[in-house]
């Protein structure tokens, strides 16, 4: 989920296992929605968007759901791989973007 | 492509002092953004251009910053003064259009002390 203090909240998973990692946006008004991976030393790296219109896409190995009711994000990543360790941004998108504070993924073989 | 480019990649220098990160975007990509990394704060968005010109600057935090894009291949963040609180990594990125699939650099780590 979401952090709003000074520590990211971990996701720790097992190799292969599916990952959910959440996110809570602020603005009912945003638009467009967008999922980074950033690794260590690295910056951010586009993974998954999604329009408000829809509630679902699906990439490689990786789902977004929108659920705008409760304006919940969501990104599902199947079959997780010991590379597929990182943080993950949610972003959302009304007029300028506004990232969430991010969610660490650690994947142990 | 080589990607966005930043420089330099680390910066140590002391309270008071003037400091200029530097951004090269893809070539082609009319959008370039500049952005602040810290722990307590998050990614935040600190101005992005459009052709060259600023488009929202409002999450500049305050005069001692300023930004430009004196053509399509380059901008610069300048800090002046520096304070110990403007300690964070700065990345640039761009797009082509549209908010999408925005690429990143690997960041400038700005040390203040």
């Amino acid at each position: 989920g979401e952090s709003v203090g000074l520590h990211l909240p971990t996701l720790s998973v097992q190799e292969g296992d599916n990952s959910i990692i959440n996110c809570a946006y602020s603005n009912s008004a945003s638009d467009y929605f967008i999922w980074y991976k950033q690794e260590s030393g690295k910056g951010p790296q586009f993974i998954i968007d999604i329009r408000s219109n829809m509630d679902k896409r699906q990439g490689q190995r990786v789902t977004v759901l929108l659920n705008k009711t409760v304006k919940h994000l969501s990104l599902q990543i199947a079959a997780t791989q010991p590379g597929d360790s990182a943080v993950y941004f949610c972003a959302e998108i009304y007029s300028t973007l506004t990232f969430g504070k991010g969610t660490m993924l650690l994947v142990s073989p | 492509d080589a990607g966005v480019i930043q420089s330099p990649r680390h910066e140590v220098t002391e309270m008071g002092q003037e400091v200029t990160l530097r951004c090269k975007p893809i070539s082609g990509h009319d959008y370039l953004f500049w952005y602040r990394q810290t722990m307590m704060r998050g990614l935040e968005l600190l101005i992005y251009f459009n052709n060259n010109v600023p488009i929202d600057d409002s999450g500049m935090p305050e005069d001692r910053f300023s930004a430009k894009m004196p053509n399509a291949s380059f901008s610069t963040l300048k800090i002046q003064p520096s304070e110990p609180r403007d300690s964070a990594v700065y990345f640039c990125a761009s797009i082509r259009t549209g908010w999408d699939e925005q690429f990143f650099g690997p960041g400038t780590r700005l040390t203040v002390l």
